[in-house]
């Protein structure tokens, strides 16, 4: 079945420092979106990517979809504590979410 | 978007016995899912419920575990049945207006057996 990996797992920062996470999926997306849990909470959309090379920015988040509409990543400039959370991709061709990559922030 | 009410939100409970979980959308939505999420992990899926007719299940979950119904578009309940504690687990619901879009997500079920 449908496989969504992330890397890393896992991602701590000192404030001010850049994050990226990477996103793979093992098939091709209609489209692919990401989505942020902070901790206790539920997962949140944050944006959602459809064309091939698609590039979408958010404030300091800047959101990629691969040529090949398998991979993606996210990447946050100067991270701030309120950027704290674990980030999903997410393809709606099964609703599957991916690993996820937590992230803390240090102030 | 949709406000999505689940209840109840946490619930400690004995092994051997069942608990329903409802959510209840405030607009009629196309999709409606169940996930399990256990403690530092992702969502897993469990089931779309689909309105009028039996949930399409996921590999590794039955419906005799976790039968669930849908007798219209703005409401879904997920029960987990005949609990162990390897169902301790934080259960969610979640919708989806129109295919291709987002979901939302409810709040969550934190369940807990003894």
């Amino acid at each position: 079945g449908q496989q969504v990996m992330q890397i890393p797992q896992y991602q701590h920062v000192q404030e001010g420092e850049d994050f990226t996470t990477y996103c793979n999926s093992s098939t091709t997306l209609s489209n692919i979106q990401w989505y942020k849990q902070r901790p206790g909470g539920h997962p949140v959309f944050l944006i959602q990517l459809v064309k091939s090379g698609e590039v979408k920015k958010q404030k300091r988040l800047t959101f990629q979809f691969g040529e090949a509409k398998k991979n993606s990543s996210l990447h946050i400039t100067a991270t701030q504590t309120t950027d704290v959370g674990t980030y999903f991709c997410a393809g709606s061709n099964k609703y599957i979410f991916g690993t996820g990559t937590r992230l803390k922030v240090l102030a | 978007s949709a406000v999505i009410s689940q209840k109840p939100s946490r619930d400690i409970c004995q092994r051997g016995t069942s608990l329903t979980i409802q959510c209840q959308v405030d607009s009629q939505v196309t999709m409606m899912f169940w996930y399990r999420q256990q403690p530092g992990q992702s969502l897993t899926l469990i089931a779309t419920a689909n309105q009028g007719s039996e949930a399409t299940y996921e590999s590794g979950f039955v419906i005799d575990k976790f039968p669930i119904s849908r007798p219209n578009l703005t409401f879904s309940t997920l029960t987990v049945s005949n609990m162990s504690p390897e169902d301790s687990s934080i259960y969610l619901c979640s919708v989806v207006g129109q295919p291709d879009q987002p979901q939302h997500f409810g709040d969550g079920t934190r369940l807990s057996i003894l």
